[in-house]
C-alpha cells in the first residue's frame, strides 16, 4: 500500500538557518503530495501541495518539489524564523479520486532565537 | 467561513463504555474525512463520506466503530466498548467535490477530540 517515509525528529535549528526536512514516499499511480503543518494547539494546516511530477508547491517561504525519479518532496526553507516552530507532516493522495491521505510520522521542528 | 468543529474536544472514560464524537464540516462541503492519530505518529485514515453516502471504511475501524453523516451536513464517530487501545486524538477533515468533478485539493481539519480511556 502506500506510504510516506518522514526524516525523524526532533529538528532544532538556530534562527535564519537554512531548513531541510527529508520526505520520500511509495504509491501506485501518480499522487498527489503535500505538506501540512500543526503549530502548538492548533489543527492541522496545509502548508503546501504539488500534484504532478516537476511541480512545486511554495508557501510562506517554504518550498517543496516533486520528484518521481527519486520519490521524493523534500521540505525546504532559506531562512527559518522562530514562528515555524510546529510539527511538519508530508503526506500522499492517491489518483482514485477518493483523496484519502497518507501521512508520515511528523518532524518537530524547534527554532531558537 | 468557520471552519471544521469537533465537539467534545476531550473526552475521559472507562473501558467498556461507549462514546459518540460529532464533527460539522465547512457548510459547502460535501466530503468529510475522519482519522485517527496516536502520540508521535501522523494521523492515520479511517472513513469518508461524500454526501451522506459512505464511501470508503479502512480495516482499521473494527465492528465497534461506526460513523454516520445522516443528512450530508455534521457527522458522528461512535466507539462501541472503549478499549485502551482506542485512546487517540480523532480528527476530522472536510474538502469541497466541485461541479465540474474537480476537486480543490485541501481537506481542512478541525481540532479534533481527544480521548482517553482508562
Amino acid at each position: 500500500g502506500d506510504s510516506v517515509t518522514q526524516m525523524e525528529g526532533p529538528v532544532t535549528l538556530s534562527e535564519e538557518a537554512f531548513l531541510t526536512i527529508n520526505c520520500t514516499y511509495t504509491a501506485t499511480g501518480y499522487p498527489s503530495l503535500f505538506w501540512y503543518v500543526q503549530y502548538p494547539g492548533e489543527g492541522l494546516q496545509l502548508l503546501l501541495k504539488a500534484t504532478k511530477a516537476d511541480d512545486k508547491g511554495s508557501n510562506k517561504g517554504f518550498e517543496a518539489t516533486y520528484r518521481k525519479e527519486t520519490t521524493s518532496f523534500h521540505l525546504e526553507k532559506g531562512s527559518v524564523q522562530v514562528s515555524d516552530s510546529a510539527v511538519y507532516f508530508c503526506a500522499l493522495s492517491d489518483d482514485f479520486g477518493n483523496e484519502k491521505l497518507t501521512f508520515g510520522t511528523g518532524t518537530r521542528l524547534t527554532i531558537i532565537p | 467561513d468557520t471552519g471544521v468543529s469537533q465537539n467534545p474536544r476531550h473526552k475521559i472514560t472507562k473501558r467498556g463504555q461507549n462514546v459518540t464524537f460529532r464533527c460539522d464540516p465547512i457548510s459547502e462541503h460535501n466530503r468529510l474525512y475522519w482519522y485517527r492519530q496516536t502520540l508521535g505518529q501522523g494521523p492515520e485514515f479511517l472513513t469518508y463520506f461524500q454526501n451522506e453516502a459512505q464511501l470508503e471504511k479502512s480495516r482499521l475501524l473494527s465492528d465497534r466503530f461506526s460513523a454516520e453523516r445522516p443528512k450530508g451536513s455534521f457527522s458522528t464517530l461512535e466507539i462501541q466498548r472503549t478499549e485502551q487501545g482506542d485512546s487517540a486524538m480523532y480528527l476530522c477533515a472536510s474538502s469541497s467535490l466541485g461541479t465540474s468533478g474537480t476537486t480543490k485539493y485541501e481537506q481542512y481539519f478541525g481540532p479534533g477530540t481527544r480521548l482517553t480511556v482508562t
